[in-house]
Formats: C-alpha cells, sequence, structure tokens
C-alpha cells in the first residue's frame, strides 16, 4: 500500500490571506498526481492532474507545483475567499499501478475560510 | 448535462437486507469505479471497471459487489449489509481504461447507514 501524507489535516485562515498545503509521495515510479476539491455535501471536483516534474497548474486563484524527484507537490491558493473552504485531496498514481487500479487517495487537508 | 448520477443520496437499513447504489454517467467513459470514505481515512477504492463486463477489485472489496453490464451503469450491491459498512460511497468514472492521467468525474454520494 503506497504513503500517500497531507499536510496540514486542517487549516484555520483568515478571508484574504494567501495558504498553502502538502501532499507527500513516493518518489520512484512517478506517473501523475492528482489534484480535488471537495466542498461540503458535494462531491468531489478535479482541479489539476500533474504529470510532469517542474510542472506548475493555475485556476483562477488556486495554483499547483510538483516535484516528482523529492516526492511532494504545494497547493496554493492566492486571498483566500470564504468559498475556498473545502477538503483538498491528491491522489497519486504510480508508474507501475498503485491502488489497484493506480490511484492512491491522501486523507486530504480541510481548509476553513473563516470571515 | 455531462454527469455520474449516483442514487439514493442517504439510505438507512438493517443488518442482512440486500441493497443497491446505482451509479450512471452520460460521458460514454470507460473507467468507472466505487470508492468509500470513512472518517480519519482517505478514499478507498471498493470495485473499479475498466470496460463492460470488465471488474476489478480494489484495496476494500470484501462485503461487495459489482457488475458492469453496460458501458453507462455500474451498480454497488451489498448482498448481506453490515455495521461496519456505514460509510460514505461514492462512484467515479473517467474518459479513458486506464484513469492515471485523465481526471475522475464524481457522483454525489451515498450516505449509508447499516443498523
Amino acid at each position: 500500500i503506497l504513503n500517500v501524507e497531507q499536510s496540514p489535516q486542517s487549516l484555520h485562515v483568515q478571508e484574504g490571506d494567501s495558504t498553502n498545503f502538502t501532499c507527500s509521495f513516493p518518489s520512484s515510479n512517478f506517473y501523475a498526481l492528482h489534484w480535488y476539491r471537495w466542498e461540503t455535501a458535494k462531491s468531489p471536483e478535479a482541479l489539476f492532474v500533474m504529470t510532469l516534474n517542474g510542472d506548475e497548474k493555475k485556476k483562477g486563484r488556486i495554483s499547483a507545483t510538483l516535484n516528482t524527484k523529492e516526492g511532494y507537490s504545494y497547493l496554493y491558493i492566492k486571498g483566500s475567499q470564504p468559498e475556498d473552504s473545502a477538503t483538498y485531496l491528491c491522489a497519486f498514481c504510480p508508474y507501475s499501478g498503485g491502488g489497484a487500479d493506480g490511484l492512491t487517495f491522501g486523507k486530504g487537508t480541510h481548509l476553513i475560510i473563516q470571515p | 448535462e455531462a454527469q455520474v448520477t449516483q442514487n439514493p443520496r442517504y439510505l438507512i437499513t438493517v443488518t442482512g437486507k440486500k441493497l443497491t447504489v446505482t451509479c450512471s454517467q452520460n460521458m460514454n467513459h470507460e473507467y468507472m469505479s466505487w470508492y468509500r470514505q470513512d472518517p480519519g481515512l482517505g478514499l478507498r477504492q471498493i470495485y473499479y471497471s475498466m470496460n463492460v463486463e470488465v471488474t476489478d477489485k480494489g484495496d476494500v472489496p470484501e462485503g461487495y459487489k459489482v457488475s458492469r453490464k453496460e458501458k453507462r451503469n455500474f451498480p454497488l450491491i451489498l448482498e448481506s449489509p453490515s455495521p461496519n459498512q456505514t460509510s460514505l460511497y461514492f462512484c467515479a468514472s473517467s474518459l479513458y481504461a486506464r484513469v492515471r492521467d485523465e481526471k475522475l468525474f464524481f457522483g454525489s454520494g451515498t450516505q449509508l447507514s447499516v443498523l
């Protein structure tokens, strides 16, 4: 079973502040790293799928970076808004298949934006 | 609208009473999967399917059955539910059979309570 760690588990941020959190994964046999946003009472929605070392993706105020050699990805939120409150999940896929079909999820970072 | 439709949203049942949670996608996706989400744990895969009549066990398949008779449908069957199957369940689909670098589309979730 692959170890995909997300930190911190939860995070309280003041509205307007910027924040970031981490997904750590095994650095060998990397294939892809997924980020999802999961709002309460809704279903997870894909933010990014990243495959190349050094890759940076951006969607509005949210961006992500990827370091496959050291096994981590950062998710950044600039100027947090209340609607950013959600659990952010990462999922790691190794080249040879991790979970039964290749995706192993972390436990998520629960982000709360305080007005 | 492209979506994954999952029913029911909430289900309370008793131990041993067979139940089925339905999942349907209208995007002609090859890949479909079932996950369960429990407090303190990441999304864990139950079963997945890479195409019609092709299903495989995930990380936690015990006590569950699935079928993929049509491309759009992937029901989850609990033949004899037990209290340890109380959980939040998600169905998900992806365009290609290998999910690695294609994002997952999730259903709205089913909160199951087994008494």
